[in-house]
């Protein structure tokens, strides 16, 4: 099993739908990230998070800490917020690095 | 500048070759880490430098040599690659506070674009 899972793997949605990515983690963690990646590479850091809930715009993101788990909420979304969404986690054991869950491809037709 | 630059974009090489990746960045971040991603997977950590010291080295073949000449630049050195090293070249940057060796994992990451490579 995966110390990060994310789901859906793939969603496919119409422009203005609210937009849920859901974020599990098995492992003790400092923080997680939510990362935005488009085709053709650039990854771009959303959201770090280590409790309760932050906003940006039209983004949102959650943390509950007791369940392990976090959501990227997207409001209005829009062809452009089509991309793959990683959520990565810092663990705390060991050697501190980023564990990266397999990530979750949006499409958002108009 | 809030800005990670790598060069360049795009590379071929042949087996034989010799080539370089150079990532560079002006905003004081004293750690940088090289990932590598494959199509559709999700980015795998290379090495991880913290305060010019290499911290992390996640089992890479001696094929990739790293270095880190000052705070500002990290390069990547490519030699005898095979065409299953084909892939996107990821750099990144975090703060590096606390004079840690291992670089805090609740600091926000800075992404280059990637050099896409391709070995022949």
């Amino acid at each position: 099993k995966n110390e990060v899972e994310q789901s859906p793997q793939n969603l496919t949605a119409q422009e203005g739908e609210f937009i849920t990515i859901n974020c599990s983690y098995s492992v003790g963690i400092s923080a997680l990230h939510w990362l935005q990646q488009h085709p053709g590479g650039g990854i771009v850091s959303l959201f770090m998070l280590s409790s309760g809930k932050k906003k940006h715009g039209r983004l949102i993101a959650t943390i509950n800490i007791q369940e392990k788990h976090s959501s990227l909420h997207i409001t209005a979304s829009h062809p452009r917020d089509s991309a793959v969404y990683i959520c990565a986690v810092g663990i705390i054991q060991g050697a501190q690095k980023l564990v990266f869950g397999q990530g979750t491809r949006l499409t958002i037709n108009p | 500048d809030t800005e990670v630059t790598q060069t360049p974009k795009h590379l071929v090489m042949g087996m034989t070759n010799k080539k370089s990746l150079k990532c560079e960045q002006h905003m004081g971040h004293r750690a940088m880490y090289w990932y590598k991603q494959k199509a559709k997977k999700p980015p795998e950590l290379m090495f991880v430098y913290s305060y010019e010291k290499l911290s992390i080295n996640e089992s890479v073949p001696s094929r990739f040599s790293p270095e880190c000449p000052n705070s500002s630049l990290l390069n990547l050195h490519l030699h005898a690659l095979q065409p299953e090293d084909s892939a996107l070249y990821l750099c990144a940057s975090s703060q590096g506070t606390g004079f840690s060796f291992f670089p805090a994992t609740n600091e926000k990451l800075f992404f280059g674009s990637g050099t896409q490579l391709s070995v022949l």
